[in-house]
């Protein structure tokens, strides 16, 4: 079975500019939940979505911004770009919502200069 | 909110044991264990339920104490492949999952 996709694997933009990265579950999973991961501060917590629909959400401003298609794919999206944005993000997926074990992608290293 | 781990780091030589604690200040449905080697995403190895149950890797041994909020990662006779960052996650409510800051083994020969 393959595993949790994340594109693009590598990212430079500008303060200011917008990105959206791309999160492929696993298949048959239909949660998907984000997560910022910077150097001493761990994995916060972006958002979740299962079926289409936003079902939690972390404390982030609201530039940060995500959505599920009805093939369980999800994208989050950062617009105007701050240099603190710069992260490694990563995606997981899990059977459905709740208590169950996540399957992480290898994460999009987004670089904001 | 954001459980607490502790140790933030600890080196052992191979064949020690290490204990790494998770803490919450709410109450606790479940907690989740993972752990991440350098460059390479996190890796499933235990949830532990309100309850009772947990579910995971047979090689692992992990505590929760409902009461306090707490859980405890046991790590005996560690081996090379153990060293790696171990994140602790939390949820309140079967719901939100918030994850500490990490706990970094590393295992010298």
């Amino acid at each position: 079975k393959a595993g949790v996709t994340q594109t693009p694997r590598y990212l430079i933009k500008t303060r200011g500019q917008q990105v959206t990265l791309s999160c492929s579950p696993i298949s048959g999973h239909r949660s998907v939940s984000w997560y910022q991961q910077t150097p001493g501060q761990g994995l916060q917590f972006l958002f979740e979505y299962f079926s289409e629909t936003q079902r939690n959400k972390g404390n982030f401003p609201g530039r940060f911004s995500g959505r599920q298609f009805s093939n369980s794919r999800s994208e989050m999206n950062v617009s105007t770009l701050e240099l603190g944005d710069s992260a490694l993000y990563l995606c997981a997926s899990s059977y459905t919502t709740g208590t169950y074990e996540q399957y992480f992608g290898p994460g999009t290293r987004l670089t904001v200069t | 909110q954001q459980p607490v781990q502790s140790p933030q780091a600890v080196i052992l030589r191979e064949g020690e044991d290490a204990v790494i604690n998770c803490s919450s200040s709410k109450a606790l449905y479940s907690v989740h264990w993972y752990r991440q080697k350098h460059g390479e995403a996190p890796v499933f190895l235990m949830i532990l339920l309100k309850g009772g149950e947990q579910k995971g890797h047979e090689k692992i041994s992990a505590s929760f104490n409902e009461k306090k909020q707490q859980s405890s990662l046991y790590l005996t006779a560690s081996q090379l492949s153990y060293s790696g960052t171990y994140f602790c996650g939390t949820s309140s409510n079967n719901n939100d999952m918030r994850f500490g800051a990490g706990t970094r083994l590393t295992v010298k020969p």
